[in-house]
């Protein structure tokens, strides 16, 4: 079955980096999409952007520009979240979740990464 | 960009009611909307896309219609395993919206 596996929490200090993995099983990793999605504690969703897994296009919503990069390693069918500069308003909850069969909407999801940025 | 409004924030029904939950788009999208479902401390969890196309394995007490800048939510019969936050979510296009949340209790 299809099935996205994150990699576990983090706790980082302001201004260090973090790397979130998100490793896909069960079908072709390069058939389709990878998203991002953020949630602060106690509030919504927020699409953060995808990553075309068979060119390796990533594309960013707004205000996910700059700190934050998408990357693949197709070889171990794992995409990644890379944030640079953390802030503590960066603290969230990461999901990666994959796209639809008939359409882009979030299909599978991952277990989601806790990501803490406190000093 | 399109927003997506959702409405109302939050509901408080009985068992056994009928719940509606509606989403207005900025502009038209089609039916190209998607609706999640996220209990509480739990990862979302995807219950219908093409704004009516009922995922696979989710109870036929959700349903889901409208188009172009319309859209809505029912589940027709609200249960305890219900509670949860509901989103709204656009696709026509990058970037792909979610409406606010709609927190159903009973």
């Amino acid at each position: 079955q299809v099935q996205l596996v994150q990699s576990g929490s983090e706790l980082k200090k302001p201004g260090a980096s973090v790397k979130v993995s998100c490793r896909a099983s069960g079908y072709p990793f390069t058939t389709y999409a990878i998203n991002w999605v953020r949630q602060a504690p106690g509030q919504g969703l927020e699409w953060m952007g995808w990553i075309n897994t068979n060119t390796g296009t990533p594309t960013y919503a707004q205000g996910f520009t700059g700190r934050f990069v998408f990357f693949l390693d197709s070889s171990v069918s794992t995409a990644y979240l890379q944030i640079s500069s953390l802030k503590a308003e960066d603290t969230a909850i990461y999901y990666c979740v994959r796209g639809g069969h008939h359409g882009d909407y979030l299909f599978a999801w991952g277990q989601g990464t806790l990501v803490t940025v406190s000093s | 960009d399109i927003q997506m409004t959702q409405s109302p924030p939050s509901l408080s029904a009985s068992a056994g009611d009928r719940v509606t939950i509606t989403c207005r788009a900025s502009q038209g999208i089609s039916n190209y909307v998607a609706w999640y479902q996220q209990k509480p401390g739990k990862v979302p969890n995807l219950l219908i896309y093409g704004a009516s196309t009922l995922q696979s394995g989710v109870s036929s007490r959700f349903s889901g219609g409208g188009s172009g800048t319309d859209f809505t939510l029912t589940i027709s019969s609200l249960q305890p395993e219900d509670v949860a936050t509901y989103y709204c979510q656009n696709y026509v296009s990058a970037p792909r919206t979610f409406g606010q949340g709609t927190k159903v209790e009973i």
